[in-house]
C-alpha cells in the first residue's frame, strides 16, 4: 500500500525567506503528484500537478519538483508572504485513487 | 462551473441520529471521493465512485456508513446512527479519467457529534 510522508510537520519561517516543504512516498508506481493547500476551516485548494513524465512544475512563486525513481517531491516556495501561512498537502495518484500526506502546518511570522 | 458543492457546511447533531452529507460534482468529472480528514489520522478515503458505480469502499469504517450516487450530479454519504467519533470535516472530490487527474475539493462538512 503507498505510504505517503511529509516532513517537517510544523515550519515557521520570517517573511521573505525562502523554504522547500518534502514529500516522500513508498512505491513509485504513480501517475502524478499534486501538492494542495489548506486553509484553516475550509478546503483543499489545487497549487501545482505534477505528472508521473515531468520533473517540475512552477505556478508565480511555487515550484515543486518531482523524482519518482527515489520517491520524493519537493514544493519550494519563493519570497514566503504572511498570507502563505496554510497546510500544505501532497498526494500521490496510484492505483485510482489519492493518497495523502499529512500535511505540513506553514507560519510565515510578518 | 462553481466546483464541487457539499451541503451543508455544518451539522451538529446528537448521538443515535442519522446524518447525510451531499455533493455535487462538477460535471462530467467521472470520478468521486468521499474523504474523512480528522487531526489524528489526517485524510482518510472512505470510498469511490466511477461512472456513478462504487469501486472501492474498502475505507468504510463501518456499516453504519453508506454512500449513494443514483446519477452523476448527487452523492450523499450518510451514517446511521451516528456516533461522538464520527466527528470530522468529510470532504468530497471529483478527478476526470485516469491520466489527468487533478483533484477538485469541496470545502467539507464539519460534522460533530455530541
Amino acid at each position: 500500500k503507498q505510504e505517503v510522508t511529509q516532513i517537517p510537520a510544523a515550519l515557521s519561517v520570517p517573511e521573505g525567506e525562502n523554504l522547500v516543504l518534502n514529500c516522500s512516498f513508498t512505491d513509485s508506481a504513480i501517475y502524478n503528484l499534486q501538492w494542495f493547500r489548506q486553509d484553516p476551516g475550509k478546503g483543499l485548494t489545487s497549487l501545482l500537478l505534477i505528472q508521473s513524465s515531468q520533473r517540475e512544475q512552477t505556478s508565480g512563486r511555487l515550484n515543486a519538483s518531482l523524482d519518482k525513481s527515489s520517491g520524493r517531491s519537493t514544493l519550494y516556495i519563493a519570497a514566503s508572504q504572511p498570507g502563505d501561512s496554510a497546510t500544505y498537502l501532497c498526494a500521490v495518484y496510484s492505483g485510482n485513487q489519492f493518497y495523502f500526506g499529512t500535511g505540513t502546518s506553514l507560519t510565515v511570522i510578518p | 462551473d462553481a466546483g464541487v458543492i457539499q451541503s451543508p457546511r455544518h451539522e451538529v447533531t446528537e448521538m443515535g441520529q442519522e446524518v447525510t452529507l451531499r455533493c455535487k460534482p462538477i460535471s462530467g468529472h467521472d470520478y468521486l471521493f468521499w474523504y474523512r480528514q480528522t487531526m489524528m489520522r489526517g485524510l482518510e478515503l472512505l470510498i469511490y465512485f466511477n461512472n456513478n458505480v462504487p469501486i472501492d469502499d474498502s475505507g468504510m469504517p463501518e456499516d453504519r456508513f453508506s454512500a449513494k450516487m443514483p446519477n452523476a450530479s448527487f452523492s450523499t454519504l450518510k451514517i446511521q446512527p451516528s456516533e461522538p467519533r464520527d466527528s470530522a470535516v468529510y470532504f468530497c472530490a471529483n478527478s476526470y479519467g485516469r491520466l489527468n487527474t487533478e483533484a477538485f475539493f469541496g470545502q467539507g462538512t464539519r460534522l460533530t457529534v455530541v
